[in-house]
């Protein structure tokens, strides 16, 4: 299927070694965070999610941190697998826009080496 | 338990005509969003619906309706298609409108204009 990756910022990552996506936001008012995986031809698929009166959150292999002073979120892969292969995606919603309204990042594409 | 279903997944238009997307949300999910996604980019919000009524809306054209069936069921409709309308179109459910709980998306429908 045609590549969502396109001209996208490129994360290189060998066999079992970790990854760590970034991810800036802008709004303030956010009050909820959630990444999301793409592969190829597909949706966007759930990875994990953190709120905004927290500043970590693991799941199973990855780790989201939100730092709320600098407005920055990150998601750790640990010991990235080729299956990891996708376009990462960070999501937020706006707590004052009235609906669940998710503004989306530019994404990442995470490459693993095997 | 199926996850959000799409169709069709592909679809060839003409510039001018209209076209109908359909989505059915996760059994018991009563929200469906629904989004673009331009090659390259992340998806951006176009319509919410929660029992049957809009809640929310981005920033797109008229030419862009959606409605929601009392089976919580969505069609999105665009009329006079443009070259720029082809894009991948993704629906999303999640099971109230204004809780901190994931989107999940479909897969998508790949619309290209001619």
């Amino acid at each position: 299927g045609e590549s969502v990756g396109l001209h996208l910022p490129t994360l290189s990552v060998q066999e079992g070694d970790n990854s760590i996506i970034n991810c800036a936001y802008s709004n303030s008012a956010s009050d909820y965070f959630i990444w999301y995986k793409q592969e190829s031809g597909k949706g966007p698929q759930f990875i994990i999610d953190i709120r905004s009166n927290m500043d970590k959150r693991q799941g199973q292999r990855v780790t989201v941190l939100l730092n709320k002073t600098v407005k920055h979120l990150s998601l750790q892969i640990a010991a990235t697998q080729p299956g990891d292969s996708a376009v990462y995606f960070c999501a937020e919603k706006d707590s004052g826009a009235g609906s669940y309204q998710l503004t989306f990042g530019k994404g990442t594409k995470l490459s693993v080496i095997p | 338990d199926a996850g959000v279903t799409q169709s069709p997944t592909h679809l060839i238009k003409t510039r001018g005509q209209q076209v109908t997307l359909r989505c059915s949300p996760i059994s018991g999910h009563k929200s469906v969003s629904w989004y673009q996604q331009v090659l390259g980019q992340g998806p951006q919000f176009i319509f919410q619906y929660y029992e049957k009524e809009e809640r929310g809306r981005g920033n797109f054209p008229d030419r862009f309706s959606a409605r929601q069936f009392p089976n919580y069921s969505s069609e999105l409709n665009v009329n006079a298609l443009l070259l720029g309308d082809s894009a991948l179109y993704l629906c999303a459910s999640s099971l109230v409108v204004y809780s901190n709980q994931p989107q999940h998306f479909g897969d998508g429908t790949r619309l290209s204009i001619l």
